[in-house]
């Protein structure tokens, strides 16, 4: 069935670089998208979010960006921090329902 | 701290009891989500409320599992004959209320059935 999904189910970059975690959703109708940061043990933190009439936007050293004619979301974070170590999962909203749609995360792990 | 709160943090349970678990959430949100969260898997919606009334349901949640949100405040789910498979992270997660909007989620109640 459809679902939201991710690229790349680890990723490990050097302390300092920038990472880019990418997430592919199937539903065309969803609206509204957001990226969770979830460390061991912890529940999902907010990150960002966009709604569907953007392509980008930007907060502290995250930016997601959205291509809606591929369906594709990414989430980019500048100067990757230890902090940052966590698994990262995108979330659509299916325009009409409020539920959330989870993917199966992203773990980064950031090399000091 | 004024973020979602969860109690238990962890539950260790015999096969065949009922628990129940509780979630406040952030005061003046609308809004209460129930998800459950297996290991390496993303958060699976099992239902939500607006203030006292519960407007949707997942077909995750079988006749076994009942919420509440009683006064449009705290809510508790609670799980009758536990079974091997309902081992998981329950997560509430809540929101103001203006859709859409970020949920805000609280760090769960780990649930070991033994």
């Amino acid at each position: 069935g459809e679902s939201v999904g991710l690229h790349l189910p680890t990723l490990s970059v050097q302390e300092g670089d920038n990472s880019i975690i990418n997430c592919a959703y199937s539903n065309s109708a969803s609206d509204y998208f957001i990226w969770y940061k979830q460390e061991s043990g912890k529940g999902p933190q907010f990150i960002i979010d966009i709604r569907s009439n953007m392509d980008k936007r930007q907060g502290k050293r995250v930016t997601v960006l959205l291509n809606k004619t591929v369906k594709h979301l990414s989430l980019q974070i500048a100067a990757t921090q230890p902090g940052d170590s966590a698994v990262y999962f995108c979330a659509e909203r299916r325009s009409g329902n409020t539920p959330l749609v989870f993917g199966k995360g992203t773990r980064l792990s950031v090399i000091a | 701290d004024t973020g979602v709160s969860q109690n238990p943090r962890h539950k260790i349970t015999k096969r065949g009891q009922n628990v129940t678990f509780r979630c406040d959430p952030i005061s003046e949100h609308n809004r209460l989500y129930w998800y459950r969260q297996t290991l390496g898997q993303g958060p699976e919606f099992l239902t939500y409320f607006q203030n006292e009334a519960q407007l949707e349901k997942s077909r995750l949640l079988s006749d076994r599992f009942s919420a509440e949100r009683p006064k449009g405040s705290f809510s508790t789910l609670e799980i009758q004959r536990t079974e091997q498979g309902d081992s998981a992270m329950y997560l509430c997660a809540s929101s103001p209320g203006a859709s859409p909007e970020p949920q805000h989620f609280g760090d769960g109640t780990r649930l070991s059935i033994l």
